[in-house]
């Protein structure tokens, strides 16, 4: 059974900076790809950003390209999102999910979210 | 790519067929390995989404046989054959073809 666990999320001011953090367990973390996607208030899933089972490559939506950096850790089984100059069109939950293979772009689990919420 | 899904929303009776549409702007079928790039999704209240079908036919472990996948290219449907209360949900489409991973805007299924 697949776990992830996001974390980190709260309540920000425009402009400033996030880091979520998705703890991953039972499975082996560094064999996968591993996505962010979000979902604002009310609305539908928005993919976000996903990153190789080594690093090596990372791809991001057009809304947060330049913004936003996706990294991992294959030490600590740890996924991360670095969020800067976030906007109040940030605000969502944001999930983390695990690729189907090393470098693919099909999800297969997510877990439960954290709630971003940019506002001043 | 862009993916619209039709229609937004969606009530069908108990035992009744279920069917949700996706059309994306560019074919989704790749020539090399004759796959059509395409998810479908389910998402009830307070959860992640959970995946249903992927290669645009092929079931997940354990989703009900009642759950199916077809189309190719660009269009592409969900079909529910005989509605249970669990099924009720927002079901999405997703192309995982290049990035950046696009999904529908999503169809909310209810009970008539």
């Amino acid at each position: 059974q697949v776990h992830l666990v996001a974390s980190g999320g709260g309540v920000v001011q425009p402009g400033t900076s996030l880091r979520l953090s998705c703890a991953a367990s039972d499975f082996t973390f560094s064999d996968y790809s591993m996505h962010w996607v979000r979902q604002a208030p009310g609305k539908g899933l928005e993919w976000v950003a996903v990153i190789s089972f080594d690093g090596s490559n990372e791809h991001y939506a057009d809304s947060v390209r330049g913004r936003f950096t996706i990294s991992r850790d294959n030490s600590k089984n740890t996924l991360y999102l670095q969020m800067n100059s976030l906007r109040t069109e940030d605000t969502a939950v944001y999930y983390c999910g695990r690729g189907t293979g090393s470098g693919s772009f099909l999800c297969n689990y997510w877990g439960q979210g954290t709630l971003v919420t940019v506002s001043s | 790519i862009v993916m619209i899904q039709s229609p937004d929303s969606l009530a069908v009776s108990l035992g009744e067929r279920a069917t949700i549409n996706c059309k994306s702007s560019q074919s989704l079928l790749s020539t090399s390995s004759s796959k059509n790039f395409l998810a479908w999704y389910q998402q009830k209240p307070g959860q992640p989404p959970k995946l249903l079908i992927y290669w645009a036919s092929a079931r997940e472990s354990g989703v009900p046989d009642r759950v199916s996948g077809s189309g190719s290219g660009t269009d592409f449907t969900l079909t529910i054959s005989s509605l249970q209360a669990e099924d009720v949900a927002v079901y999405y489409c997703q192309q995982y073809y290049n990035s950046p991973i696009t999904f529908g805007q999503g169809t909310r299924l209810e009970i008539k």
